[in-house]
């Protein structure tokens, strides 16, 4: 039982570049959700999805979109990379919306050059 | 924009002294989260607070959650090196589907 994955744990991109971070739960939940940590600014919240097929924004979605074609899975993707996206990244997820506990991944440290 | 206003930002105490951390917003939620984070990992949930004015304790934490939903505190008492780490606040809106994190408090406890 690995919880909640993501993969790469850094990444170094050049301004313009495009990349996929994943995120893979294997606790059957339904809600996942991405955030981005940056200094003094606690997580945001980028997009989340309630289910396969469905996802929603966030605090902060532009620059990013998500799929959701499965329940174990929810890429992030940016398709043109920017200094201003240099941040860590976190997957979360947990059963259902509300007050359930939320599970976080250990993060992807990304750098936009 | 709806904010979630934690205090202090960041606190350096000694080994046996008390501390209290806030969260406060204007918004109402639903219910109130404290995790805890370490550095290169993922924020671990501490505890989930659903009912005005609720208390709940854990060890020497203790949480409250204000009458009106729009505040909590975090109390820890004679606090220990191991208490050294990032305490964040989460405010669930109601319908739960979106969370909004305070800026956390960034504690370090000196032997």
């Amino acid at each position: 039982n690995a919880g909640v994955t993501q993969t790469p744990k850094f990444q170094v991109l050049k301004t313009g570049q495009s990349m996929t971070l994943q995120c893979a739960q294997d606790m059957n939940h339904e809600y996942m959700s991405w955030y981005r940590q940056d200094p003094g600014m606690g997580l945001r919240l980028i997009h989340y999805s309630v289910g396969a097929g469905i996802t929603d924004q966030g605090e902060v979605p532009n620059g990013y979109n998500v799929s959701r074609s499965t329940t174990e899975d929810f890429p992030l993707r940016l398709l043109s990379a920017a200094p201003s996206q240099t941040s860590v990244y976190f997957c979360a997820t947990r059963r259902t919306s509300g007050a359930d506990t939320q599970y976080f991944g250990p993060g992807t440290r990304l750098t936009v050059l | 924009t709806q904010l979630l206003e934690q205090s202090p930002q960041f606190l350096s105490i000694q080994e046996g002294e008390n501390l209290t951390v806030y969260c406060n917003s204007s918004s109402v939620f639903s219910s109130l989260q404290w995790y805890r984070q370490e550095p290169g990992e993922g924020p671990v949930l501490l505890v989930t607070v659903v009912t005005g004015g609720e208390v709940k304790k854990l060890k020497r934490l203790t949480f409250q959650f204000g009458d009106a939903r729009k505040d909590s505190s975090l109390h820890i008492t004679a606090a220990q090196p191991g208490d050294t780490g990032l305490y964040l606040c989460a405010g669930i809106y109601t319908g739960g589907f979106k969370t909004i994190f305070g800026a956390g408090t960034r504690l370090f406890v000196k032997a």
